[in-house]
């Protein structure tokens, strides 16, 4: 079972470049979320899409981008990286929303420099 | 919106020692709460979650969570502390109407032998 995917795993970015993140699940979820993880402020939400089509703002929307491209796939764009986005991101996807928890990818470390 | 409060960033316990992680919610509708757990470098996992069925909650590997609306808590606890539960420690709210989840700062337990 794969569960959440996220790749890359790791990435190095200079200021001003720009990478997308990808994210792929295969439990036939509807919803995707995007978080960011630093320490002492837990995971703070980015984007979010409650189903295929639709994307609504986070707590911390700015400077990023997604794509809901097909019910599997949810990308995190960084059009411009700046040393603030250097975080953890997690990838999490669930059921419709009330009583149901999501499940998370692993993570990707990037450092902008 | 709805939110959580965790209160302590660290706890230090002993091996055997009971384990109190307090979590304070937010909330205009009856909440949706859950606690992730997780270990060094990889996502996150789900403990237990309340969904309004009984306030005490029992999850994963010892671990339990009573709801008190009165109080608006929903503090984790487990008995007897064992080593491997060294991790980090996230509260999470949903609300029945909005798709988002939103998550504490997090407490890290660690557990002296």
């Amino acid at each position: 079972n794969a569960g959440v995917t996220q790749t890359p795993k790791f990435q190095v970015l200079k200021t001003g470049q720009s990478m997308t993140l990808q994210c792929a699940q295969d439990m036939n979820h509807n919803s995707m979320y995007w978080y960011r993880q630093d320490p002492g402020m837990g995971l703070r939400l980015i984007y979010y899409s409650a189903s295929e089509g639709t994307t609504d703002k986070g707590e911390v929307p700015n400077g990023y981008n997604v794509s809901r491209l097909n019910k599997r796939e949810f990308s995190l764009r960084l059009e411009s990286a700046a040393p603030s986005q250097t975080s953890v991101y997690f990838c999490a996807s669930g059921p419709r929303a009330g009583n149901t928890e999501a499940f998370f990818g692993q993570g990707t470390r990037l450092t902008v420099v | 919106a709805q939110s959580v409060t965790q209160l302590g960033s660290h706890v230090s316990v002993s091996e055997g020692a009971l384990v109190l992680l307090r979590c304070n919610y937010s909330s205009s509708v009856p909440p949706y709460l859950f606690w992730y757990v997780q270990y060094p470098n990889q996502g996150l996992q789900l403990l237990l979650k309340y969904t309004s069925a009984a306030t005490l909650v029992k999850g994963i590997n010892g671990f339990e969570a009573e709801f008190k609306k009165s109080e608006t808590s929903f503090h984790l606890t487990k008995p007897s502390a064992h080593m491997s539960d060294a991790a980090e420690y996230f509260c999470a709210v949903r609300g029945d109407n909005n798709n988002d989840m939103r998550f504490g700062a997090g407490t890290r337990l660690t557990v002296k032998p």
